[in-house]
């Protein structure tokens, strides 16, 4: 079965400017994260959504946001684009939420900010 | 969050077992201990998870501590394909909670021929 897709896998924007990245879960599954990885703070929680609700949010700031829609197919945007946004940003999906059920994650977005 | 600890790194032979240890001292009674490992230039793959007892599937085994504050990841036989980064993270039962996965920095498993 298809896995987690992330489009698109590269990406070069310029400081100021806005991105938005697509993640498509595995079928069926309803809960959608984002995460970004860096090298210096690791892999960081963004938000998570569910039925089209946001229903968890991590320490970001406002340029960061997401909507999922009622396919589950999620989409992250960021604002006003800064050289520290570069980063590798990860949509993960599960069947339900929950501490019972595991993420399967997607191979990412590289996003470069020059 | 309760906090788990893990070596930086750990080195193994090919086709021997491995042991990837994880304490989780302040882990509470509702905490599930979840496994996920990074292969390079990849994104993070779920491998185990478990609440109190061991758990057995494909890809490796879990053993958890009877009082619960460590466990180990159990890798049966290592392959070079396993040479990754390998993140022990608690998940709390609450669902509004649960859906975050705090990744710490990981264990860096190096497997040689």
């Amino acid at each position: 079965k298809a896995g987690v897709t992330q489009t698109p896998r590269y990406l070069i924007k310029t400081r100021g400017q806005q991105v938005t990245l697509s993640c498509s879960p595995i079928s069926g599954h309803r809960s959608v994260s984002w995460y970004q990885q860096t090298p210096g703070q690791g892999l960081q929680f963004l938000f998570e959504y569910f039925s089209e609700t946001q229903r968890n949010k991590g320490n970001f700031p406002g340029r960061f946001s997401g909507r999922q829609f009622s396919n589950s197919r999620s989409e992250m945007n960021v604002s006003t684009l800064e050289l520290g946004d570069s980063a590798l940003y990860l949509c993960a999906s599960s069947l339900a939420r929950g501490a019972n059920y595991g993420y399967t994650f997607g191979s990412g977005t590289r996003l470069t900010v020059v | 969050d309760a906090k788990t600890t893990q070596p930086n790194s750990m080195e193994s032979n090919e086709e021997e077992p491995v042991h990837l240890p994880c304490n989780h001292s302040t882990i509470s009674g509702t905490d599930y201990i979840h496994w996920y490992r990074q292969l390079p230039s990849q994104g993070p793959e779920y491998v185990i998870h478990g609440l109190t007892s061991n758990v057995n599937n494909r890809m490796a085994s879990l053993a958890i501590a009877e009082d619960r504050k460590s466990s180990t990841l159990i890798l049966h036989r290592a392959t070079l394909r396993d040479a990754a980064v390998y993140y022990c993270i608690l998940r709390p039962y609450n669902t509004g909670t649960a859906s975050k996965l705090t990744f710490g920095t990981g264990t860096r498993l190096q497997v040689t021929l």
